[in-house]
């Protein structure tokens, strides 16, 4: 089966820049996660969708932080305006529903903000 | 909020010495899961852990899930340069499917 698709893998952009980023998940994975994962640390979920509806974004800085995932399919993640502390690689990830099977990642979009 | 703790947070292993990882928790999981993230690449599911006390073996790799379920450990037996990489545990608390990423442990092996 095809794995998870992100783009871009790269992205380089100025503080108070905004970007986007895409994921497209495994045919079938009801359940898509946005995972940050800045340098030497374990991932940390920023927002998890069930089909179209968010099930967790307690992570999510809402003030500068936006996705979704209208068809219920693929998804796209927002940042705007962003900060320094931003820089990190941004990880889609997507499971089929039930609880607890295994996540299956894209890999990743690494972001650098100047 | 729940927090995942893993030592050591780096380890340095000669090839054919063995490697053990420990992972805890703060509150009591329904389940664990363990993935591998290879340098520059992306975090790969290994194994999954729900039993309490449970041991599971993928060939020279041993996860064991502690009795109380906060707890688990993964052990390698003989290193290669093939394990180089970072450890995750990640625990699921049972709520909507929740995975809470663990620290990690970054493991090398030189020959």
């Amino acid at each position: 089966e095809a794995g998870v698709a992100q783009s871009p893998r790269y992205k380089i952009i100025e503080k108070r820049q905004s970007v986007a980023f895409w994921c497209n998940p495994i045919s079938g994975h009801a359940t898509l996660y946005w995972y940050q994962q800045i340098l030497g640390q374990g991932p940390k979920l920023l927002i998890q969708f069930q089909n179209n509806g968010v099930v967790d974004d307690s992570q999510l800085p809402k003030d500068r932080f936006s996705a979704e995932r209208l068809k219920g399919v693929d998804s796209t993640l927002k940042i705007q305006p962003a900060k320094l502390e931003d820089s990190a690689v941004y990880l889609c990830a997507s499971n089929r529903q039930g609880k607890s099977s295994p996540l299956h990642f894209g890999n990743g979009t690494r972001l650098t903000v100047t | 909020g729940q927090q995942v703790m893993q030592i050591p947070q780096y380890q340095h292993v000669q090839e054919g010495e063995d490697f053990t990882t420990y992972c805890n928790s703060s509150t009591t999981l329904s389940n664990i899961q363990w993935y591998k993230q290879r340098p520059g690449g992306h975090p790969v599911f290994l194994i999954q852990l729900v039993k309490s006390g449970e041991v599971k073996k993928q060939k020279r790799l041993t996860f064991q899930f502690g009795e109380a379920k906060k707890n688990s450990s993964l052990h390698i037996t003989a290193t290669q340069t093939t394990d180089v990489g970072t450890y995750f545990c990640a625990g699921d608390t049972g709520t909507a499917s929740k995975l809470t990423f663990g620290t990690g442990t970054r493991l090398q092996v030189t020959l």
